[in-house]
């Protein structure tokens, strides 16, 4: 079936620091990708909608200009945490639609430290 | 989206069927159920969906009530390897748009 990969699946970086983190579409192209985060307990939230060729759309709360996110092909999208800080410490989550749109796959996450 | 009311958590012992139920009552004609399991540290995985009629894949079966408010998802042999949270969605199918994601059912499955 479709995969989803993403890449680091887990990194720690200092304060003040960037870091990118790449969702890719193994076997399948996808226009649109979705971004989220999820912290110990909680449940994921969309940070962003990633669209190919044009703007992501961030959701309300979400700092366009600390997360930037760069949809460079039909299989790749990039989130890059600027100057990230320890309260950007979670876990990153990446999801395409499936080609018929029916359902949607996930990325195994990456999991992000600063300290 | 219409919301659904799941319980904050399930034990099943190992080798017994878990049945999952999730309320929608706000669901509206053209809008499907989903259900995903998140296993700790992972990414989200993909169970099964239904629109009215009850189906059944080789990881679980859905069972959609006739008035389609309520549904229950049924791992027919729970395994260790099945504890998760169970998160059940409803949404239209075809959308384009992100799945909204409430707090599910933690799923703990003992020997």
């Amino acid at each position: 079936g479709a995969v989803v990969s993403q890449h680091p699946s887990r990194v720690i970086c200092k304060s003040g620091t960037s870091v990118k983190i790449e969702c890719r579409s193994l076997d399948f192209q996808a226009t649109t990708m979705f971004w989220y985060r999820q912290f110990p307990k909680q449940s994921l939230m969309l940070m962003a909608t990633s669209n190919e060729g044009s703007k992501a759309t961030y959701e309300q709360g979400v700092e366009k200009d600390k997360f930037l996110i760069n949809h460079a092909s039909l299989t790749l999208s990039t989130l890059t945490v600027t100057s990230a800080h320890p309260e950007d410490s979670s876990f990153y989550i990446c999801s395409a639609p499936s080609p018929g749109q029916e359902t949607q796959y996930f990325g195994p996450g990456t999991r992000l430290l600063v300290l | 989206d219409a919301k659904t009311t799941q319980p904050p958590s399930m034990d099943c012992a190992e080798g017994r069927a878990a049945n999952l139920p999730c309320n929608h009552s706000t669901i509206s004609g053209n809008e499907y159920v989903y259900w995903y399991r998140q296993i700790h540290s992972q990414g989200p995985q993909y169970i099964i969906h239904g629109l009215k009629n009850n189906e059944t894949n080789e990881m679980a079966s859905l069972i959609i009530t006739e008035d389609r408010k309520s549904s229950t998802l049924i791992l027919p042999h729970a395994t260790l390897r099945d504890t998760a949270v169970y998160y059940c969605i409803v949404r239209w199918v075809g959308s384009q748009g992100n799945l909204i994601f409430g707090k599910g059912t933690k799923l703990s499955v003992k020997p």
